[in-house]
């Protein structure tokens, strides 16, 4: 089936601009992850969506970052007033829930590589 | 809190010579460990993971990696290298406790085949 899919695949800005990054989760995984992956930084968790709970937005390195899961599918990730640090390949995840105690595999996308000018 | 240390940032070695890469952890509860490959611009894709059960873990296009929980471990290994193995391999480890199972990533090792 479909995997994970993410778009745009690249995204070329300017300094103080907003950006709106896209996720598609394979259907009918009810987790979703962003996770940034930046030179010197390596990958990073950024937030976490599970069903209708209140997101998990502890990764989320400032003020400026946002995101939202509508329908309990597609997200989006929002920076808002970009900065050149922000410049990384921002990763999106999806996985099914197991039960309590088990770690369920979390398949990735290909990624939004961003480059803030 | 957990973390892990992928020792080697870069690891050169001749097709159809053995790689072993290393990955080392941390965490104060039980684990879950996973490797993930990356190719050049696609993102990460799963080549095995550590649940429970057997330590020693096979996964896709060749590669094991064993859970050795005395000396905090997870190094992946291959007999025979490919050039279509290089790429970049990053070790991940969830406690999956709480509401989040967020991964935490070590720094990532660029294995690179050479001919």
């Amino acid at each position: 089936g479909a995997g994970v899919s993410q778009s745009p695949s690249n995204k070329v800005t300017e300094k103080g601009k907003d950006v709106e990054l896209r996720c598609d989760p394979i259907s009918g995984h009810t987790a979703l992850y962003w996770y940034r992956q930046s030179l010197g930084q390596g990958l990073e968790f950024l937030i976490y969506f599970q069903g209708n709970s209140a997101p998990d937005k502890s990764g989320l390195p400032s003020d400026r970052f946002s995101a939202e899961r509508t329908g309990g599918s597609v997200s989006t990730l929002t920076i808002q007033r970009t900065q050149q640090e922000d410049s990384a390949v921002y990763l999106c995840a999806s996985s099914l829930p197991q039960l309590a105690g088990l770690q369920e595999t979390q398949y990735f996308g290909p990624g939004t590589r961003l480059l803030v000018l | 809190a957990q973390s892990v240390t992928q020792l080697d940032s870069q690891v050169p070695v001749f097709e159809e010579a053995p790689v072993e890469l290393r990955c080392n952890y941390s965490s104060s509860v039980s684990v879950y460990l996973f490797w993930y490959v990356q190719y050049p611009n696609q993102g990460l894709q799963l080549l095995l993971k550590y649940l429970s059960g057997s330590t020693l873990v096979k996964g896709i296009n060749g590669f094991e990696a064993e859970f050795n929980k005395s000396q905090t471990s997870f190094h992946l290994r291959k007999p025979s290298v490919h050039i279509s193995d290089t790429a970049e391999y990053f070790c991940a480890v969830s406690d999956g406790a709480g509401s989040a199972r967020q991964l935490t990533f070590g720094s990532g090792t660029q294995l690179t085949v050479l001919p």
